[in-house]
């Protein structure tokens, strides 16, 4: 079975600073993994994704995440934070033979000016 | 184009009634979901399809059913709701091709049973 998990509840950072939202995950075979943002009374969008190749993948809003195999970790990161950065993050892994989604908790990111 | 598009967007029942919710899409994907989505338990998975015409069970399908008629459009029906369907539930839909697989997510429907 597949699993995600995002240990930290809240990331609290000042604007300007980087910020890190962490996310580990357990999957058998090659990982398809995802990061959604959510803002208040909205559905979920799609950040970005690591399907195959270079370990740093962009996204949008300025997001990148690292992908690291030996540790299972798909952490997602941005150089300097933005107040309008402040929202529920969800990290996913996709079971491609199932054709569906796993979810982590979600962790909220705060950022004062 | 709309993309994934939720009918309605609020709705209050009461316990034993019943409804139905619409997730209508138009980007032709394949693959179309519902979760619900409770304070404190991220996304949790109800029912799905991989195709018009075809259905399976995610990881908390009990007293919900589902059909997929029409490729663009999955319904999600409550037949005698309760208390703890109270929920915020969205529909999301997905193109299984290798590049792809990104969901599209709905606005949500926000449901209270009393």
């Amino acid at each position: 079975a597949q699993s995600v998990a995002q240990p930290e509840d809240q990331v609290n950072v000042a604007e300007g600073n980087p910020l890190t939202v962490k996310c580990t995950y357990s999957v058998s075979g090659n990982p398809y993994l995802f990061w959604y943002v959510q803002y208040p009374n909205r559905g979920l969008q799609f950040l970005l994704k690591y399907i195959t190749g270079d370990n740093l993948v962009k996204g949008s809003y300025g997001f990148e995440a690292e992908f690291n195999k030996s540790q299972t970790s798909f952490h997602l990161k941005k150089p300097s934070a933005l107040v309008s950065d402040s929202a529920l993050y969800f990290c996913a892994v996709l079971n491609t033979n199932a054709g569906k989604s796993t979810f982590g908790d979600g962790t909220t990111l705060t950022v004062k000016p | 184009n709309a993309g994934v598009t939720q009918t309605p967007k609020f709705r209050v029942l009461k316990t034993g009634q019943s409804m139905t919710l619409l997730c209508a899409q138009d980007m032709n994907h394949e693959y179309m979901y519902w979760y619900r989505q409770d304070p404190g338990m991220g996304l949790r998975l109800i029912h799905y399809s991989v195709g018009e015409g075809t259905t399976a069970k995610g990881e908390v399908p009990d007293g919900y059913n589902v059909s997929r008629l029409k490729k663009q459009n999955f319904l999600l029906g409550l037949e005698s709701a309760a208390p703890s369907q109270t929920s915020v539930y969205f529909c999301a839909s997905s193109y299984p091709s290798r590049g792809y697989r990104e969901q599209y997510f709905g606005p949500g429907t926000r449901l209270t049973v009393t």
